[in-house]
């Protein structure tokens, strides 16, 4: 079956600690998004990644960072920059990154919990 | 602005019919989507509507567009407990690989 998968389903982290995040797909897709989730509030876009070796900010990415080394995979790294990291986090994909007439694909989620 | 509104929460009865209303921004966007999120998970792709379209029906879900208002609602008949979600409207955001996302309609079914 084809489709996202994201690790761990919770994270803990202390204080001063940098945290990663998986993402991994096997749709063969070649973009793929991290949103940030907050309680009573839409998706936010951190990063996004249109082909592999390449990717931009999204509206919050400080405290954030990403690579895209393999298209299959997009892990994203929460840094001690960050300073208010508990959220849930999730992972998309969509074919092309066109943004025209495109779906997105999630996966289940990340929920990141500081200690 | 780039703000897709939603209102927070609806509740309704079992077997009634729920309508989430979405108000999206850009006039110029081909596609419309409706995502589904159940407690602790990640999003599903309900349906979606292309901007040439007034409606779209897929069994229990009807979509509606009215482009004039850049007014986007989806209806749900016969409501079950088990369409109790939050439900997002989705826009591309013009000339970006950017979506924008609603704040979600909380949905509460009561049986």
């Amino acid at each position: 079956d084809g489709g996202i998968t994201q690790s761990p389903k919770y994270l803990f982290r202390k204080e001063g600690q940098n945290v990663t995040l998986s993402c991994e797909q096997n749709l063969n897709h070649d973009a793929m998004y991290w949103y940030r989730q907050d309680p009573g509030q839409g998706l936010r876009l951190i990063y996004y990644s249109q082909i592999v070796n390449d990717f931009q900010k999204g509206d919050i990415a400080e405290g954030y960072s990403v690579s895209r080394e393999k298209k299959e995979s997009f892990p994203l790294t929460v840094t001690s920059a960050q300073k208010n990291p508990t959220a849930f986090y999730l992972c998309a994909s969509s074919i092309a990154g066109t943004g025209v007439g495109e779906t997105q694909y999630f996966g289940p989620g990340t929920r990141l919990l500081v200690l | 602005g780039e703000d897709v509104e939603q209102s927070l929460f609806l509740s309704v009865r079992e077997g009634d019919s729920s309508v989430i209303n979405c108000t999206y921004t850009d006039s110029s966007s081909t596609y419309l989507y409706w995502y589904k999120q159940e407690p602790g998970a990640g999003l599903q792709l309900l349906t979606y509507i292309f901007s040439n379209m007034d409606m779209k029906q897929d069994q229990r879900l009807t979509v509606l567009l009215n482009k004039k208002d850049k007014h986007l609602s989806l209806r749900i008949a016969d409501t079950q407990t088990g369409d109790s979600a939050i439900y997002f409207c989705a826009e591309p955001a013009s000339g970006t690989y950017k979506y924008i996302f609603g704040t979600g309609t909380r949905l509460k079914v009561l049986a």
